[in-house]
């Protein structure tokens, strides 16, 4: 089974950092671009990165573009989202997602992120 | 940025009935715009991939229509796991990818 599977979240002050990983498990993320996903409490879905399968093509919502970075592990068959100087705006659930020709055809559950003093 | 707004906000139907939804696109997005369901505490699912092609796996009473500026997902005959949350999506003009704020289908 093909799975996605997100962690590192939590309750972090503002200002506070937090590092989210989604490691891939039932198939290999080396030929696949990679995006995150949030969805505020109460509210829709908003991508806020993308990060290609190679490695060398990054992408950021204007919210957060200057303090989000988004990488990669093919190794660890992993992607990453560092996110430094958090508001309370950026409480959320933070899904990532498998990104294919056509759309994002793979989604985890999402790991929790709250920003709260 | 390309806007997407989704109508109706809400939709009560009853299992069996037919379901349409809506988004329309600020600017023409051409057929490049997806469909996802999202149930509370879990994934959310591709559904619909340009406008019209069924994801692997999505049954086939699920179906997608139109092209440029407006786009309907079709439900044939609401079965109960189908009471969700509905996103579309563009992918034309990115950054940013944009989602439509969404369909609530509820149980009438």
């Amino acid at each position: 089974e093909m799975l996605l599977v997100e962690s590192g979240g939590g309750l972090v002050q503002p200002g506070g950092s937090l590092r989210l990983s989604c490691a891939a498990s039932g198939f290999s993320l080396r030929t696949y671009a990679m995006d995150w996903v949030r969805q505020a409490p109460g509210k829709g879905l908003q991508w806020i990165s993308y990060i290609s399968f190679s490695d060398d093509t990054t992408h950021y919502a204007d919210s957060v573009k200057g303090r989000f970075t988004i990488s990669r592990d093919n190794a660890k068959n992993s992607v990453y989202l560092q996110m430094n100087s958090l508001t309370e705006d950026d409480t959320a659930r933070y899904f990532c997602a498998r990104d294919a020709v056509g759309g994002l055809s793979l989604w985890g559950h999402g790991t929790l992120v709250t920003v709260s003093s | 940025e390309i806007v997407l707004t989704q109508f109706p906000a809400t939709l009560s139907l009853s299992p069996g009935e037919r379901a349409t939804l809506s988004c329309r696109a600020s600017q023409s997005v051409s057929n490049y715009l997806a469909w996802y369901q999202h149930k509370p505490g879990q994934a959310p699912r591709l559904l619909i991939y340009d406008a019209s092609n069924r994801a692997t796996g999505i049954p086939v009473r699920f179906s997608g229509s139109g092209s440029g500026t407006d786009f309907t997902l079709t439900i044939s005959s609401l079965e109960p796991e189908d009471f969700a949350v509905y996103y579309c999506q563009q992918r034309a003009n990115w950054p940013p990818y944009t989602f439509g704020q969404g369909t609530k289908l509820e149980i009438k």
